[in-house]
């Protein structure tokens, strides 16, 4: 069965300050993985997602994640964060089921921004 | 995303009472997916749903729980009898009809669109 771990329940960062938020993952076949950011009262909102090809893969609001296989991670980064991501980010895996596709969560990590 | 609609946005019962959660897809959608998120965790996958059928219920508990999508209206899921380990906020999300929606596209295509979510409280 497949998992997800995001380690970091919260990360603090000043604004303008670089940040990574972890995911790692645990799938026996090719893994698709998603990351989703959540603000306060809202559904998710689709930042990025990987399925093949170039393992670098650029998101909307200036996000990136990066694929490794060999550690079974799909982290997040961003150069320069701004006050209006603090939010809770989700990191996913979409398993394949019977021809339907499932997905499975990691418990988030909350990303507060300090002035 | 302002397509998917849920309502009630916040629904509040008392022990033993039911509950209905209502989903309108994006329009064209004929896939639905609920989720549930209890406080300080992740969106734990429910049951996915095409148009009068259930494809996959694996993340349905076993007793109380059940849902719909007929051919014509939103997609309901229902809880009965509810109990204070019901609270939550449940999520659904739509998406196109095909296969492997979730492969449609490039990196930032959105293959699934997810509603604002209700918040059950049970008192």
């Amino acid at each position: 069965a497949q998992s997800v771990t995001q380690p970091d329940i919260h990360i603090t960062v000043s604004e303008g300050a670089s940040l990574e938020l972890r995911c790692n993952y645990s799938y026996g076949a090719t893994p698709y993985l998603f990351w989703y950011v959540q603000s306060p009262g809202q559904g998710l909102q689709l930042l990025l997602k990987y399925f093949s090809g170039d393992t670098l893969v650029q998101g909307i609001k200036g996000f990136e994640a990066e694929f490794k296989r060999s550690q079974s991670s799909f982290n997040l980064r961003k150069p320069s964060v701004h006050w209006s991501d603090a939010a809770e980010y989700f990191c996913a895996v979409v398993r394949a089921s019977g021809g339907s596709y499932i997905p499975t969560f990691g418990r988030g990590t909350s990303l507060i921004v300090h002035p | 995303n302002a397509g998917v609609m849920q309502n009630p946005r916040h629904l509040v019962r008392r022990r033993g009472q039911e509950a209905r959660l209502r989903c309108s897809p994006m329009k064209g959608h004929s896939h639905v997916y609920w989720y549930r998120q209890l406080p300080e965790e992740g969106l734990k996958f429910m049951v996915y749903l095409q148009k009068e059928n259930i494809i996959d219920e694996s993340g349905m508990p076993k007793e109380r729980f059940s849902a719909e999508f007929p051919k014509e209206g939103p997609s309901i899921l229902r809880i009965q009898q509810v109990v204070r380990g019901d609270s939550a906020a449940y999520f659904c999300a739509s998406s196109p009809p095909g296969q492997a929606p979730w492969l449609a596209g490039g990196p930032t295509s959105d293959t699934q669109y997810f509603g604002p979510g209700t918040r059950l409280t049970v008192l």
